[in-house]
């Protein structure tokens, strides 16, 4: 069965600090992807970024970066110059190939990030 | 503007009674999903519907059940058989069972008084 870890449950910076997420996941599949989501106050969860298991290119979106390892079966997403907006749950989640019960999104329990001005 | 709708935000209910979450759509998926999220955890999966007229369980369907008459709407009714249904509930779509990425409602907060 496939699992998602995050080991950090909350993380408080000031803003401009940059901040890391972490990521680990569990899966004897070949075929998976990974995301990450991103839930603010409001509670409606916003897909930040998918990644393919075999495509390992290291992805960068203006201030957002992450960073795939399957050598450590890591999704690690990085937040350059923090901002008060920024302040929200992160979600990751893994998703099996193929369709059926490999549909579903195995989720992590979510990092609570707060950035203080 | 296209996205996903889910209604009310908010809702009360007795124990022992029935309610019903609206979920709809306007994105053309194939594919709706329902979810439970409680305090400090991640998402769990309910139920999903690949196609009109079909649904299978998730990992958490007990106590739940769901229509799918229209390819837009995927409505989740609580039954009085779920026995912790306090949670915040939340929909997503997709293109297809296929397509992996999934998008996701506003949410409704359910709590039982």
């Amino acid at each position: 069965a496939q699992k998602v870890t995050q080991a950090q449950t909350e993380i408080s910076v000031v803003e401009k600090e940059d901040v890391t997420l972490d990521c680990v996941y569990e899966t004897r599949d070949t075929t998976y992807y990974l995301f990450w989501y991103k839930q603010p106050p409001s509670g409606e969860l916003v897909f930040l970024i998918r990644r393919n298991s075999f495509d390992e290119q290291n992805e960068i979106s203006g201030r957002y970066s992450w960073n795939f390892q399957k050598s450590t079966s890591s999704f690690n997403f990085t937040i350059t110059a923090s901002q008060v907006v920024d302040s929200a749950v992160y979600f990751c989640a893994l998703r099996l190939g193929g369709t059926g019960a490999n549909s579903k999104l195995t989720f992590g329990k979510g990092i609570t990030l707060s950035v203080r001005p | 503007d296209g996205g996903i709708t889910q209604s009310p935000k908010y809702l009360f209910r007795k124990e022992g009674q029935n309610v019903t979450l609206s979920c709809e759509q306007n994105l053309n998926h194939d594919a709706m999903y329902w979810y439970r999220q409680d305090p400090g955890q991640g998402l769990r999966l309910i139920y999903y519907s690949q196609i009109v007229n079909d649904f299978q369980k998730g990992d958490i369907a007990e106590g739940y059940s769901v229509s799918r008459e229209k390819k837009e709407s995927f409505p989740l009714t609580v039954t009085s058989a779920q026995k912790n249904p306090t949670a915040f509930y939340l929909c997503a779509s997709s293109t297809g069972l296929q397509a992996t990425t999934q998008y996701f409602g506003p949410g409704t907060r359910l709590t039982v008084l």
